[in-house]
């Protein structure tokens, strides 16, 4: 069975740091590219980052870029999020997802998702 | 603020049929890329319901099917049944602003 495993979160003051993990099993790790979606209480989900399966390619939200790093570690099948310099604004549930598609990452969806871990950004 | 517009809600009786739009751009939609559909039930993570336009994966029953036409796609219930009552969201991916977008939400009601 597919599933991923999302840890990491918690409460942090504005301009601090979190960094969360997605443990993924049940399936060739790094096959895939892995991204962070996020959602905001009451709000549509928002990409966040993406990155390829050798760990080489790397996407960024213009929400976030310059604050945020995508890692993975392929022998350990974890995904990771680095996040700096936090608002208010990034409160929100930070979910993992497994990406699908063949041929251009333009139109891949997410086809498997973590249960969520939640950040959240205040005094 | 989303690219991509849905309705913000939409109902309908047991059995009908119901759809949701997305109305996209000359940057996503229009542009060729993909739209993908999710459903999300209250507390629970999205689930993919309809991917590469028209495709259901696994386990995702017939009454759901999708389709797209120049900067819109569409999302059609049929037969609709309570349990289908949850958040819809469809996705894509900008060219302007070079990542993945998803619409504004649609909340399917049953009667």
């Amino acid at each position: 069975e597919v599933q991923l495993l999302d840890s990491g979160g918690g409460f942090v003051q504005p301009g601090g740091s979190l960094r969360l993990s997605c443990a993924a099993s049940g399936f060739p790790f790094n096959n895939n590219a892995m991204s962070w979606v996020r959602q905001a209480p009451g709000k549509g989900p928002e990409w966040v980052s993406t990155i390829g399966g050798s760990g080489s390619s790397v996407f960024y939200a213009d929400s976030v870029k310059g604050r945020f790093t995508i890692s993975r570690d392929n022998s350990k099948n974890t995904v990771y999020l680095q996040m700096n310099s936090l608002r208010a604004e990034d409160t929100a549930l930070y979910y993992c997802a497994r990406n699908r598609g063949s041929g251009s990452y333009y139109n891949y969806c997410f086809d498997t998702w973590g249960q969520g871990t939640l950040a959240t950004v205040s005094t | 603020q989303s690219v991509l517009t849905q309705p913000p809600s939409v109902s309908g009786a047991p059995g009908q049929r119901v759809t949701i739009s997305c109305t996209g751009s000359s940057s996503n939609i229009g542009a060729g890329y993909d739209v993908h559909w999710y459903r999300q039930l209250p507390g629970t993570a999205p689930k993919l319901l309809i991917y590469g336009n028209t495709n259901r994966p696994s386990g995702v029953p017939d009454r759901f099917s999708g389709s797209k036409s120049g900067t819109s796609a569409s999302l059609a219930i049929t037969g609709l049944q309570a349990e289908d009552e949850a958040d819809y969201h469809c996705q894509s991916y900008d060219s302007s602003l070079s990542g993945y977008v998803f619409g504004t939400g649609t909340k399917v009601t049953v009667l």
